[in-house]
């Protein structure tokens, strides 16, 4: 069974560019998250979709959206790229995410977009 | 101060040596919780995930939940070079429906021969 597979792997942008990432779940999984790494902060939540609908948010400005299609497959965009933005963007997928009492849908990842800002 | 906070290391270790990994939270109303293992340029790969306090072991692999104290650890068995990685927990509370980790700055673990 192949994994969530994320393009493109390297990403080198200008500050105030746009950019579109773009997640392939594992088959069958109807759940996507994305979340950013860097050095400092770690690993931090973006959002989640779920059913081509955007079921849980974080803490990042209105520059960061996603969608979901209706095959699983989920994009992400991040426009007027900021120096900040460089990092790490890992989408996770899983069956169907938390919402009953047994948890048994863990995420996985895949290898991530690195992104670089210039 | 950070919900869930990990020591970010970096701890090395002699082969077979026992590893052990640790991270506290601060939000009680976690329920969940993960240990994923970062190799360099590849995504977490989860490697356990439990929801009670107890142990809950996997090969050379244990995974320590103490919800009293809000502390929760993985250990290591026989620690082979290739367990050489970034060890990253996380934890998820329960809501009414969605997937929201959150995790641990990281340790990063190297097994030395």
């Amino acid at each position: 069974k192949a994994g969530v597979t994320q393009t493109p792997r390297y990403l080198i942008k200008t500050r105030g560019q746009q950019v579109t990432l773009s997640c392939s779940p594992i088959s069958g999984h109807r759940s996507v998250s994305w979340y950013q790494q860097t050095p400092g902060q770690g690993l931090q939540f973006l959002f989640e979709y779920f059913s081509e609908t955007q079921r849980n948010k974080g803490n990042f400005p209105g520059r960061f959206s996603g969608r979901q299609f209706s095959n699983s497959r989920s994009e992400m965009n991040v426009s007027t790229l900021e120096l900040g933005d460089s990092a790490l963007y890992l989408c996770a997928s899983s069956l169907e995410g938390v919402g009953s009492r047994s948890y048994n849908s863990p995420l996985h990842f895949g290898n991530g977009t690195r992104l670089t800002v210039t | 101060q950070k919900e869930v906070e990990q020591d970010p290391g970096p701890l090395s270790v002699p082969e077979g040596a026992i590893v052990s990994l640790n991270c506290t939270y601060s939000n009680s109303a976690f329920q969940y919780f993960m240990w994923y293992r970062q190799y360099s340029r590849k995504g977490p790969e989860l490697l356990m995930y439990t929801y009670s306090s107890g142990n809950k072991e996997d090969g050379r692999f244990t995974a320590q939940v103490d919800k009293s104290s809000k502390y929760i650890s993985l250990f290591i068995r026989d620690s082979q070079p290739s367990d050489s990685a970034t060890y990253l927990c996380a934890t998820h509370i329960l809501t009414g429906g969605g997937n929201k980790l959150t995790f641990g700055t990281g340790t990063q673990l190297k097994v030395e021969l």
